[in-house]
């Protein structure tokens, strides 16, 4: 079965950095895209990113490019997203998501339970 | 403000026919498939319609999805109290070389 597990809620102040992650379990891990997905406080859906664990291509959408870094570990099948500087707008519920294609965009078939973040001070 | 454009929200009562629009332009919607998500209150999203009108296996068949220019709906048919989610379509876009996703509608049944 396959399962993406995401580490959970943090609270941090502004200034401070953070990395949480996505295990994932139950198929080959560096065969499939994970992308990351950032859910604000009761809007919408935002896409952030995507990695490929196989080599550790990853691909930033221009809305999120330097403002946070994702990243993989192959030895533990998990995935990652931090920040370096955290800021209160980054308070949002994060969700790592399985792509299902290789070469081109198609969709996220299986998604973890998210982690929220909440950046006050 | 989101690339593709949808409505904020819209309702129905059990058994009616939804249908949901979602807005974009050449660099996305018109070139590229459109895939839409349920997202029911407190969970991760889900697939519901991959390239423009698949349904995943599990998936009931009173989900459909068309596309045309610019444009793609979502239909729900037989309408039911579990379908009351929010639903988001998304597509490719070239320009940005990135996904994007539109704002979302909530969908109530009443």
């Amino acid at each position: 079965e396959v399962q993406l597990v995401q580490s959970g809620a943090e609270v941090k102040k502004p200034g401070e950095s953070l990395k949480i992650s996505c295990k994932a379990s139950g198929y080959s891990f560096t065969n499939y895209w994970i992308g990351w997905v950032r859910q604000v406080p009761g809007k919408g859906l935002e896409y952030m990113g995507i990695i490929y664990p196989g080599n550790s291509d990853t691909k930033y959408s221009p809305s999120f490019q330097g403002h946070v870094t994702i990243s993989v570990d192959k030895s533990t099948s998990t995935a990652s997203l931090q920040w370096s500087s955290l800021k209160a707008s980054d308070t949002a519920m994060y969700y790592c998501a399985r792509h299902i294609a290789y070469r081109t965009w198609d969709y996220f078939d299986y998604w973890g339970q998210g982690t929220l973040v909440t950046v006050s001070s | 403000q989101s690339v593709l454009t949808q409505p904020p929200s819209t309702s129905g009562t059990p058994g009616q026919r939804v249908t949901i629009s979602c807005s974009g332009s050449s660099s996305d919607i018109e070139d590229n498939y459109v895939y839409w998500y349920q997202q029911l209150p407190g969970m991760a999203p889900k697939v519901l319609i991959y390239r423009n009108n698949q349904r995943p296996s599990g998936v009931p068949d009173r989900f459909s999805g068309s596309k045309s220019g610019t444009s793609a709906s979502l239909v729900i048919s037989g309408l039911r109290s579990e379908d009351e989610a929010d639903y988001y379509c998304a597509a490719w876009d070239d320009s940005l070389s990135s996904c994007v996703f539109g704002g979302g509608t909530k969908l109530t049944v009443l």
